[in-house]
């Protein structure tokens, strides 16, 4: 069964600093990847995805990910942080049908 | 373009009442979904339509929950009666049909449901 792990429940970066979010998949083919960015109160906001092809994938707000296969992961990094990137983060798989299967996010705070 | 709109935005019921949310996907999108995200956790399917049929429902407590697409557009999601373990964020989003499954895939910005 697909399945997505997020390791990390909650990160403190600082302001300016890199920043690198893990996601492990359990799948059986080549999967459809996604990463999500939800905000306090508000719906869920794709930042990038990977269906096939460059395995290091481009977003938005400066966001980028990399497929690596042999380690079934799909990590999120940026940089240099911005205190508007505090929120919750989420990796997601794509199943047959269209269903998402998410992980359990990651909970980003950045200090000034 | 419009996003997927959803009502109401928030709604505090007492357990064993009933409740029902709406969700108007974007136009043109055949394929509409119903999470639930427990806060602290990611969110997970509780139905798939495609046009007005389920594609979906495995993940659905049918005892309490119901969900309709009417015509292959907006959506209802019922729970009745509700329990204290019902209290989540209900989203609802769309995708194309056309394109692969996950084209167009749009998040509406959910209904925050508490039970006291």
């Amino acid at each position: 069964a697909q399945s997505v792990t997020q390791p990390d429940i909650h990160i403190t970066v600082s302001e300016g600093a890199s920043l690198e979010l893990r996601c492990n998949y359990s799948y059986g083919a080549t999967p459809y990847l996604f990463w999500y960015v939800q905000s306090p109160g508000q719906g869920l906001q794709l930042l990038l995805k990977y269906f096939s092809g460059d395995t290091l994938v481009q977003g938005i707000k400066g966001f980028e990910a990399e497929f690596k296969r042999s380690q079934s992961s799909f990590n999120l990094r940026k940089p240099s942080v911005h205190w508007s990137d505090a929120a919750e983060y989420f990796c997601a798989v794509g199943a047959p049908g269209g269903k998402l299967i998410f992980g359990q996010g990651t909970e980003l705070s950045v200090k000034p | 373009e419009a996003g997927v709109a959803q009502s109401p935005r928030y709604k505090i019921i007492e357990k064993r009442q009933s409740v029902a949310f709406w969700c108007n996907p974007i136009s043109g999108h055949a394929t509409l979904y119903w999470y639930q995200q427990i806060l602290g956790q990611g969110p997970k399917l509780l139905i798939q339509f495609q046009n007005n049929g389920v594609v979906d429902d495995s993940q659905l407590p049918k005892d309490r929950f119901s969900a309709e697409r009417l015509k292959g557009v907006d959506s209802t999601l019922k729970i009745q009666p509700a329990k204290l373990e019902d209290s989540a964020v209900y989203l609802c989003a769309s995708s194309l049909l056309r394109g692969g499954p996950f084209y167009g895939y749009t998040f509406g910005s959910g209904t925050r449901l508490t039970v006291v």
